[in-house]
Parts: C-alpha cells; structure tokens; sequence
C-alpha cells in the first residue's frame, strides 16, 4: 500500500490545456516536495511546501499543500509538451531524513 | 548547486555476475545517503538508506546479501547488486543529504541496469 497516493496514475491531454495532480495520505508531513522525472534521469525538485495551506507558484505551476499537511496539489496552467514527465510527490516526516514518495503521475502534453 | 554524481549510467551484465553503482556528492559531505530503485513510469522504491561509517538500514523485503551497500566515506556510496539476475534489472537512483538540519536532498541521475 502506497502510503501517498497521486492521481491521476496517467495524464495525456494537449497544448494549452490545465491540469491538476492530487497527492493525497492519510498521514501528516512536516514537508513535502514534487520533483519531476525525465526518461533516464534522477528526479529534479520542483517545489518543497513546509506550512499548511501554503501556496507556492513556478511560472505556470502553483502547488498546495493542505491546511492538515495531508495533501498537496500541482496546477499547471497552459501545458506545454516540455512539461511532460513523471510528477512525483514526496513527504517527509518530523525529523527523518529519508523521504515516501507518492506513486507518481505520468503527464503527457502532446503539441 | 550540488551535485550528485552517479556512475556508471547504464550498465550490461550476465547472469551471475556483480555489478557496482557508485554515487557521489561532489560539492558537499554526505553523512547519509539512499538507495532507490524503480521500474518503467513507476515512483521510486526505497530500497536501504546507507550510513556514513555503519551498517545501512534495508527497507523490508530487500535482501541485504544481494544488494551490499558500502559507505566508506561522506563523498562516496556504493550498491553492489550480487550474482545479478534478469529480475534485477531496473534503474537505480541514488540520493544525497549534506549534513545540517532542513537540507535538501539531491538525486542522482540514475543507473540503468539490464541483466542478460
């Protein structure tokens, strides 16, 4: 059982379109992070959301995370096919210093 | 910024044989880093958090005797995947944490493993 499930699993949708991905646990974070994956690449951070209810925007994304840290949510607004890639949420607990990464969402944005 | 170094990036073996994964911090010391693995557009699985100067700490279901990690010193970790097998073949990722509270972790690139 994935302890932060992403949804959707698969994502392909056009240029311009927005989008939303969904990284949900019933457990409670002191941080989470997204990082996005290329083909045969290591994951690259995105974004790292520490306060609940916080807000943050990259250009076109704006993540969430949720007012109990339970949740987090990516918005990309005007999807380019440059943004497709493997979407992975990851949280962090208290003071651990290994991360649970969510099950991840494969976007692709075709031209 | 910081950069993670893995080595090699791909690699082709036969059956039976071992292979080495290195992964290195390149501008900053690395007390503790993590071993992952992962298959085609799937998340990555934690398979053992390798500590500087100790033994490494496997996640459960991973066998220690076929995945050897090696630690020796706060630049450089290796995963050893032993008398390798077709099931074994995967992308490995490896993580770095430099030393201080809050600091973030950075990945590797990652070494794609094909067992024949």
């Amino acid at each position: 059982t994935q302890l932060l499930e992403q949804s959707p699993q698969f994502l392909s949708i056009q240029e311009g379109e927005n989008l939303t991905v969904y990284c949900n646990s019933s457990s409670v974070f002191s941080s989470l992070q997204w990082y996005r994956q290329e083909p045969g690449e290591g994951p690259v951070l995105l974004v790292t959301v520490v306060t609940g209810g916080e807000v943050k925007k990259l250009k076109r994304l704006t993540f969430q995370f949720g007012d109990a840290r339970k949740d987090s949510s990516l918005h990309i607004t005007a999807a380019q096919p440059g943004d497709t890639g493997l979407y992975l949420c990851a949280g962090a607990k208290g003071s651990a210093r290994q991360l649970t990464f969510g099950s991840g969402t494969q976007l692709t944005v075709l031209p | 910024g910081a950069v993670v170094s893995q080595h090699p990036s791909w690699v082709i073996c036969k059956s039976g044989t071992s292979v080495k994964i290195e992964c290195r911090s390149l501008d900053f010391q690395a007390t503790t880093m993590f071993w992952y693995r992962q298959f085609p557009k799937q998340s990555l699985m934690l398979m053992a958090t390798s500590n500087e100067g100790s033994k490494a700490t496997y996640e459960q279901g991973v066998e220690k005797d076929k995945f050897l990690i090696n630690h020796a010193s706060l630049t450089l970790s290796t995963l050893t995947v032993t008398s390798a097998h077709p099931e074994d073949s995967s992308f490995y990722i490896c993580s770095a944490r430099a030393v201080g509270a809050g600091s973030p972790l950075h990945f590797g690139n990652g070494t794609r493993l094909t067992v024949t």
